[in-house]
């Protein structure tokens, strides 16, 4: 089955900086990444996904990268706000297969 | 209703006691899941319902684990003779998607404490 690993597990950046989180994944049949963010005592939603079919999605401040040859796929955050902070999970699945989550990244804006 | 809702929030109970965790998916959404996320530690996938077909049990960590859905929609997940280390959180999320293809919609959780 497939196995999704995350890192880093804590990550902390200056308000502005940027931010990445990289997962890589063993199954070379997943097709779908998504990445959740889960606030403080929230529950976890879906900020941005990706299908194999592309390379790279943005959407505002936030971007996924894909790199299906070396199965490893990166959120990047730019110019981070404290309300950035949170948990951010990656996912990795293939069509009518476990969603496998990363063990997630807790990112620290500090103002 | 407008998203997923679990109940109860919270639930503190003494090992050995049997616990019943209700999710109530987001109308229409035909597929549901159930994870446990233990502290610090990420998704563990559980169980998966959809439609009428049989559920994947595949991820139930024991026998003590069970869990069924009535009509297609409501869920209830049941733990038997509780051990301290099923103390954890209990995520429901539903999806209007096939299996793997799309997003899951969560509810807020059911925090259980064995004590």
């Amino acid at each position: 089955g497939e196995n999704v690993e995350q890192h880093p597990s804590t990550l902390s950046v200056q308000e502005g900086d940027s931010a990445v989180i990289k997962c890589t994944y063993s199954d070379s049949a997943s097709n779908y990444f998504p990445w959740y963010k889960q606030e403080l005592g929230k529950r976890p939603q879906l900020i941005i996904d990706i299908r194999s079919n592309v390379g790279e999605k943005k959407d505002q401040r936030i971007a996924v990268t894909l790199n299906k040859t070396a199965k490893h796929f990166s959120l990047h955050i730019t110019e981070t706000q404290p309300e950035d902070s949170a948990v951010y999970f990656c996912a990795a699945s293939a069509h009518n297969n476990d969603m496998r989550f990363g063990a997630g990244t807790r990112l620290t804006v500090k103002p | 209703g407008a998203g997923v809702s679990q109940s109860p929030s919270n639930k503190v109970t003494e090992k050995g006691k049997d616990v019943e965790l209700r999710c109530d998916p987001i109308s229409g959404h035909t597929a549901l899941y159930w994870y446990r996320q233990s502290l610090g530690q990420g998704l563990e996938f559980l169980i998966y319902f959809q439609g009428n077909s049989a559920p994947d049990k595949s991820g139930l960590p024991s026998d003590r684990f069970s869990a069924e859905r009535t009509g297609g929609s409501v869920s209830t997940l049941t733990i038997q003779r509780t051990q301290q280390e099923d103390s954890a959180v209990y995520l429901c999320a539903s999806s209007l998607a096939n299996r793997g293809t799309g997003e899951l919609f969560f509810g807020e959780g059911s925090r259980l404490t064995v004590l």
